[in-house]
């Protein structure tokens, strides 16, 4: 069964500065997607970014990228610029491509405050 | 542009009463799901629905649950008598086809007392 594994329960970045917030997961399969949805504290779940496993190339959403290292089953979320309206939960999700199972698989959640 | 909606956006019940939560996704979309997340925890997948009928479903999901979509537009939850441990943060979600992106609700908060 797929896993993914957030490592940092909680992070702290100074408004206009840069932070990763890290996400590996474990999966057999070669096709897959993988998601970082943001969760402030209204707690609706957002979409942040997409990455297509069989694209090597990192997605970019204006100041949210990602460093998508498929050996390594590594998927980081860089935030740059850092406003206050970052601060949040979020979470990293994984999907499989095609088969059955089309849901998303979450990790803990990394809460990131923004310091002013 | 085009959301998720859903309603109550919070419920209180009594322990062993039927709940119902109320979805309308997004218009052109065809794949629905619900998921939960309990206080503090990760968000957990529920079921997915295609097509009127259930695609998939996890564990969580037993005997207590249902979900029907009545009309062209809702899509509900069902618990049919509900337990403490039900207390959670239900998300609705849906998505154009199945290998799109999942748009979430902004959720529906049940406490069971």
């Amino acid at each position: 069964a797929q896993t993914v594994t957030q490592s940092q329960p909680e992070m702290s970045v100074q408004e206009a500065e840069t932070v990763t917030l890290s996400c590996t997961y474990d999966t057999s399969e070669s096709d897959y997607y993988l998601f970082w949805y943001k969760q402030p504290p209204s707690r609706q779940m957002i979409l942040v970014i997409r990455q297509e496993a069989y694209k090597q190339q990192n997605a970019t959403e204006n100041r949210f990228s990602v460093n998508f290292q498929k050996a390594a089953k590594s998927f980081s979320l860089k935030i740059s610029d850092s406003q206050l309206g970052d601060a949040a939960m979020y979470f990293c999700a994984y999907r499989n491509y095609g088969g059955s199972q089309g849901n998303l698989i979450f990790g803990k959640g990394t809460k990131l405050s923004v310091k002013p | 542009e085009p959301e998720v909606t859903q309603t109550p956006s919070h419920q209180v019940t009594q322990m062993g009463q039927e709940v119902i939560l109320r979805c309308v996704p997004i218009s052109n979309h065809l794949y629905f799901y619900w998921y939960r997340q309990i206080l503090g925890q990760k968000v957990e997948f529920l079921v997915s629905f295609y097509n009127n009928e259930i695609s998939e479903k996890s564990e969580i999901f037993d005997d207590q649950f249902s979900v029907e979509r009545p009309d062209g537009s809702n899509f509900t939850l069902k618990i049919r008598s509900t337990k403490l441990e039900d207390s959670a943060m239900y998300f609705c979600a849906s998505s154009r086809a199945r290998e799109e992106t999942q748009y979430f609700g902004p959720g529906t908060r049940l406490l069971v007392l």
